[in-house]
């Protein structure tokens, strides 16, 4: 079946420094990708709609300059968490349309933990 | 408004027995895609079960089941014969249109299968 990875799927900084977490679909191209954050013990809440070739779509009250959406080829997008800060500490899922109906695929998470 | 709702936050049953777990959701648009999601203590976001709302017979797949009762807009889960490793988060999400984008998920419960 389809894979969707992430990576890296933990990663410590410093308050201050940018973070970029890949999403990658291994065996199928994906024209889009989302991007979550779960806080502990909370659901999932959509960020941003990453479309290949254009810019992302941002959810109301997600800070745009603060996470980056890079969307650059059919397998990758990246999110770039920059001058990060302790309340940016979550965990980040993205996911991938399949080309059948129902077909959603999630990679393994990113916990991120700034210091 | 709620768009998708989960009752329970969290649920015991005994091993071997089953459980339902509630989903009722909320939209106007013909076209919508129901899924459930398992997400254990490591993160990762485990596709379960998905029902169209075209889909004319309730969706199975092996010990899970989705009882779909579209005039009440619900989409229980029921998992037939638990098992210890069934303990986990579980989140109804939907899609609205079922070929679009939209993808939004409940608040999730945390099922707690006893030995």
């Amino acid at each position: 079946g389809a894979v969707v990875s992430q990576h890296p799927s933990w990663v410590i900084c410093k308050s201050g420094t940018s973070v970029k977490i890949e999403c990658r679909s291994l065996d199928f191209q994906a024209t889009t990708m989302f991007w979550y954050r779960q806080f502990p013990k909370q659901s999932l809440m959509l960020m941003a709609t990453s479309n290949e070739g254009s810019k992302a779509t941002y959810e109301q009250g997600v800070e745009k300059d603060k996470f980056l959406i890079n969307h650059a080829s059919l397998t990758l997008s990246t999110l770039t968490v920059t001058s990060a800060h302790p309340e940016d500490s979550s965990f980040y899922i993205c996911s991938a349309s399949g080309q059948y109906p129902g077909e959603l695929f999630f990679g393994e998470g990113s916990r991120l933990t700034v210091l | 408004a709620q768009k998708i709702t989960q009752t329970q936050p969290g649920m015991f049953v005994q091993e071997k027995e089953a459980v339902t777990l509630d989903c009722t959701y909320d939209t106007s648009d013909p076209s919508y895609g129901l899924f459930w999601y398992k997400q254990p203590s490591s993160g990762e976001m485990i596709f379960l079960i998905y029902q169209g709302s075209y889909d004319q017979q309730n969706a199975t797949e092996g010990r899970y089941s989705l009882n779909f009762q579209k005039a009440r807009k619900s989409a229980n889960l029921v998992i037939s014969a638990s098992q210890l490793g069934d303990s986990a988060m579980y989140f109804c999400a939907m899609r609205e249109p079922d070929y679009g984008q939209n993808f939004v998920f409940g608040p999730g419960t945390r099922l707690s299968v006893l030995p």
